[in-house]
């Protein structure tokens, strides 16, 4: 399995507090992606990442960001939860962002 | 707007049998396109994935058919195991574009016994 790790893996917190979510990664990969699953959606893109301190935005990047300081942990945060951003999130990893990703295993988030 | 439209939703399948997925594109420059197989508790795992520069590719029983005219893309699983029980996804992307993938809404296989 590649070296994803995401914490925490469950967690649960009210609306209007900020949140942030950690992915380390231990493959020295150069891309870091976050999505989120909702049932009825697939997966869908955030934001992602293609070095250290360069991101960009994804599909669904409202109301989140991100931050990447060192090529092994890629954070994404909600500065003021809501409900609707309750969902699992996932990260993924790609070498070069031509390969194929490799995700994590996941943060359930529970917003009340 | 979804790009990618899966079908069906969810499908029961008896061992033995032949389990196929279907997904639909609409973005003409999507060139890559890869399957993900999820069981509960984990993330996607990349299954096999699909260049439309070819029709067809195998792995074990394992098969993607891609038809780039009717921008249409299908699993077939050959054989279907009770082991095979999980959600798959097939998902697109753009060469260039870091390779955000777009996916389809998922279809849970159930491999009876």
């Amino acid at each position: 399995d590649a070296g994803i790790t995401q914490s925490p893996r469950h967690k649960v917190t009210e609306t209007g507090t900020p949140v942030t979510l950690r992915c380390h990664q231990t493959e020295n990969h150069r891309y870091m992606y976050w999505y989120r699953q909702d049932p009825g959606h697939g997966l869908r893109l955030i934001h992602y990442s293609y070095g250290v301190k360069d991101t960009d935005k994804g599909e669904v990047s409202d109301g989140y960001s991100v931050s990447r300081s060192k090529t092994e942990d890629f954070l994404l945060t909600l500065e003021s939860a809501t409900s609707s951003q309750t969902s699992v999130y996932f990260c993924a990893i790609s070498v070069t962002g031509t390969e194929p990703q490799h995700f994590g295993d996941g943060t359930r988030l529970s917003i009340l | 707007q979804q790009q990618v439209k899966q079908s069906p939703q969810s499908l029961i399948v008896q061992k033995g049998g032949i389990s196929i997925i279907n997904c639909a594109y609409e973005n003409t420059a999507f060139d890559y396109f890869p399957w993900y197989q999820q069981f509960p508790g984990k993330g996607p795992a990349l299954l096999i994935a699909i260049r439309p520069d070819v029709s067809e590719k195998k792995e074990g029983r394992f098969t993607i058919s891609f038809n780039k005219s009717a921008k249409q893309f299908s699993l077939h699983i050959m054989d279907s195991q009770p082991g095979d029980s999980a959600t798959y996804f097939c998902a697109a992307s753009i060469e260039g574009s870091a390779r955000q993938l777009t996916f389809g809404s998922g279809t849970q296989l159930t491999v009876l016994p």
